[in-house]
């Protein structure tokens, strides 16, 4: 599976939108790119996926780039409940192993 | 939408005995689930692969032998912990699901100390 690159650590403000960016230089072209996140001790949760075209759902929106080397998860209105560490994974899809790297610590400050 | 329970959430025993952990998907058929584990302000390392009726793979530095693992059903894998000592205390979290392009679903995890 391709590497991911994130920043270390982000700060937000509550109610504002929180942008956090992925790269992923290497992905190759059937790896899908997944968003996680894992507060403190509990297990990591889903958010959201994409191939190539941007995503949204109830919790977020993925942009990915036309040359797919990197992307972006926003979360439009952050929460202080959104503190978390927030993982990007590429994956081939028939392969089923997630590798977490460091992934970016997001601190929502009221 | 897909859930996977874990059990227990945390336990505390002694060192020399052995711990099972069970994860279970409750909505889905899971032929495939994983095992990971967490130290202190680590990100989660793939301990091994769990394969319904089939022997698990377990990844580089991984003894089989201390963490047996048994899938025995499509919703049911299991971790047991054998001979625990201090150093086996961890975070340990199971995944489930993930087929196709679908994304794997986590347990909330077991805290795992022993004394």
């Amino acid at each position: 599976d391709a590497k991911t690159t994130q920043p270390t650590s982000m700060d937000c403000a509550e109610g504002r939108a929180a942008n956090l960016p992925c790269n992923h230089s290497t992905i190759s072209g059937n790896e899908y790119v997944y968003w996680y996140r894992q507060i403190h001790s509990q297990g990591p949760q889903y958010i959201i996926h994409g191939l190539k075209n941007n995503e949204t759902n109830e919790m977020a929106s993925l942009i990915i780039t036309e040359d797919r080397k990197s992307s972006t998860l926003i979360l439009p209105h952050a929460t202080l409940r959104d503190t978390a560490v927030y993982y990007c994974i590429v994956r081939v899809g028939s392969n089923y192993k997630l590798t977490f790297g460091k992934g970016t610590l997001l601190t929502v400050n009221p | 939408g897909a859930v996977v329970s874990q059990h227990p959430s945390w336990v505390i025993c002694k060192s020399g005995t052995s711990v099972k952990i069970e994860c279970r998907s409750l909505d889905f058929q899971a032929t495939t689930m994983f095992w990971y584990r967490q130290f202190p302000k680590q990100s989660l390392m793939l301990m091994a692969t769990s394969n319904e009726g089939s022997k698990a793979t377990y990844e580089q530095g991984v003894e089989k032998d201390k963490f047996l693992i048994n899938h025995a059903s499509l919703t049911l894998s299991t971790l047991t912990v054998t001979s625990a000592h201090p150093e086996d205390s961890s975070f340990y979290i199971c995944s489930a699901g993930g087929t196709g392009n679908q994304p794997q679903h986590f347990g909330d995890g077991t805290r795992l100390s022993i004394l």
